[in-house]
This record gives structure tokens, sequence and C-alpha cells, in this order.
């Protein structure tokens, strides 16, 4: 069992739509969880992290994370083509010291006009 | 101001050579990280510096991979007697201060490894 999952998709939404991206992970002990985006030939940025159970919002970003399922998801209101990107979902496995963070293989999403 | 960065954006080399990929964190990042994304995988951590040492080598695929971190600062990963396996793009990133579970980390654009 992989220790993040993720489904590869592609998931593909039409512009203005509300964007779900899921992501388990199996390492009950787990604090802290972040999603990054990643264009094509291009490095990961980070959009958010959480690391408390609930909702945390930055503008159209909705981050939710529900540490008694073990999932974390990250929703994006009004799809727009610009957030057509792979998503990755990291997780840091180690609470205190050390920031390693472990990966899924990331989310392609594809917003259509 | 500046991001990380890393040095060659590209490097082929022959099955057999050694390389040397360099990283130049964000200024005042005591924490960085390498990680390497192979096709169609996910971002594979390898080693983590905080200031100087390297409290966590534990990804590092095999003795022939290593890395250092001189003036709290540039790190280089040296890969010996490269394999074709060993093809991927290699990311840095750095963090502020490596200490905190949230710590956000910010990637370079990453070296893409080719090895014929």
């Amino acid at each position: 069992q992989k220790e993040v999952e993720q489904n590869s998709g592609p998931l593909s939404v039409p512009e203005g739509a509300i964007a779900s991206l899921n992501c388990t992970y199996s390492d009950r002990g787990s604090q802290s969880f972040f999603w990054y985006r990643q264009y094509s030939g291009k490095s990961p940025e980070l959009i958010m992290f959480i690391y408390s159970n609930g909702d945390k919002e930055d503008g159209r970003f909705t981050a939710q994370l529900n540490k008694a399922s073990q999932y974390v998801s990250l929703l994006i209101r009004d799809s727009q083509p610009s957030d057509s990107a792979t998503y990755l979902c990291a997780v840091n496995p180690y609470p205190g010291g050390g920031n390693k963070l472990t990966f899924g293989t990331g989310t392609q999403l594809k917003v259509e006009l | 101001g500046a991001g990380v960065s890393q040095s060659p954006s590209n490097k082929v080399t022959e099955k057999g050579k050694d390389v040397e990929l360099r990283c130049d964190p964000i200024s005042g990042h005591t924490a960085l990280y390498w990680y390497r994304q192979s096709l169609g995988q996910g971002l594979e951590f390898l080693i983590y510096f905080q200031g100087n040492s390297a409290p966590d080598k534990s990804g590092l695929p095999s003795d022939r991979f290593s890395a250092e971190r001189t003036g709290g600062s540039v790190s280089t990963l040296t890969i010996q007697r490269t394999q074709q396996e060993d093809s991927a793009v290699y990311l840095c990133a750095s963090s502020l201060a490596g200490t905190s579970g949230t710590d956000e980390q910010f990637f370079g654009p990453g070296t893409r490894l080719t090895v014929l």
C-alpha cells in the first residue's frame, strides 16, 4: 500500500465548476498536509497546507482534513483553464523535527472551456 | 527576493560517469531537501539538511549517491557511476527552519538528468 494515494486522473471539469481532488494517507500519526500544484515541465509550487481537522480556505481554494478517515482534499471553486495542472498531495509523517514530505503521484486536472 | 536556484538545468551524461548537481537555497533558509521525480512517479525524498548536517539520509537509493552542504547554504548532490535508472528530475527545496511540521518548502526549477 502506497503511503499517500491519489487518483491519477485526468479529472476533467468545465470552466466555472468546482474541482474536487482527494488524497488518502496510511500513517495515522501524520501531522501536516500540503497541496502543491505542478504545471507540466515546472517545479511544484505550494498552494496550501493544513494540520487541523476541518476546512481551511484561501481564495478559491479550500483544503479539508479528516484525520479519523485519513483523507485530505482540495476544492477549487470557479475553476479556470489556468488551474489545469497536476496537483500533488504531500504528507509530513513525522511530528516535530524535520519536514520530510511524502508525496502522492498527483492528480491531473483539466479545466475545459 | 530570489528563489531556490539549481544548476545545471539539464545534464546528459554517459552511464558510469559521475555527476554533480548544485542547489542554492533561499537566503536565510536553514533547511534544505533533495527530492527526485521520475517519469510518472511522485516526488521521492532523498536527503534533508539542517544547517550543514544531514539528520535524514534515508531516501538516498544507494551508496553511489551523496550530498553535502557547506556554509549552511549551497548544497551539492553527487551521483557516482551513474546508471540509466538514475535518469530523473532532481529537485531541491528549502524551508525557513525545518523544525516545524508546517514549514513551507519552496522548490527550485530542478535539474533534468539523462543517463545514456
